[in-house]
């Protein structure tokens, strides 16, 4: 079966300030797809980002951009020049319909 | 919005009372899924439908049972409601499997005294 891991249950960063969520997981497959979603106090559940395992090129979404490291097993997630309302909750997912246990990202002004 | 609706938002049961829990969607997406958020554990998969009709069981489907009859609506039922099932259960839908990403409901916190 496969797994995701999510390292650190919390993280700060100052606002304008640029942090990184880690994500590892284990797979033996070759070509998968794997997710960043923010999950706000509302509750909502947001698709941040996504990277196909078959593509070099790290997928970026404006501020958010991700460091995919396929032989490691590794994908991070980089915010950049945080905001306040980037506070949230963050998970990592993989295309087996597996989720890791999140990350709680603090924005302080 | 994406066209994706749970209901109730809230609920509060007392255990071994049957709960169903519906999830409907306007989007004609083939793959609807049902997740529970507990902290510390993240999602759980429960169940997950391919298709009218055919589902198929997640990662903690025990104590669960779900039906699609039409393709907007995914149901799921506690038979006997436990504490442990207390919990936030979260619809998902994708048009194209799990690869493609989730669009997901709002979800519906559960509470079982």
């Amino acid at each position: 079966a496969q797994t995701v891991t999510q390292s650190q249950p919390e993280m700060s960063v100052q606002e304008a300030e640029t942090v990184t969520l880690s994500c590892t997981y284990d797979t033996s497959e070759s070509d998968y797809y794997l997710f960043w979603y923010k999950q706000p106090p509302s509750r909502q559940m947001i698709l941040v980002i996504r990277q196909e395992a078959y593509k070099q090129q790290n997928a970026t979404e404006n501020r958010f951009s991700v460091n995919f490291q396929k032989a490691a097993k590794s994908f991070s997630l980089k915010i950049s020049d945080s905001q306040l309302g980037d506070a949230a909750m963050y998970f990592c997912a993989y295309s087996d319909m597996r989720f890791g246990a999140g990350t709680r990202l603090t924005v302080k002004p | 919005d994406a066209g994706i609706t749970q209901s109730p938002r809230h609920k509060v049961t007392e255990t071994g009372t049957p709960v169903t829990l519906r999830c409907h969607q306007t989007e004609n997406h083939r793959y609807m899924y049902w997740y529970r958020q507990d902290p510390g554990h993240g999602l759980r998969l429960i169940h997950y439908s391919y298709g009218v009709k055919d589902t198929d069981k997640g990662e903690v489907s025990d104590g669960y049972s779900v039906s699609r009859s039409k393709t907007e609506d995914f149901l799921l039922t506690l038979e006997s409601a436990t504490s442990s099932q207390t919990s936030v259960y979260f619809c998902a839908i994708s048009e194209a499997g799990a690869g493609y990403g989730y669009t997901f409901g709002s979800g519906t916190r559960l509470t079982v005294v």
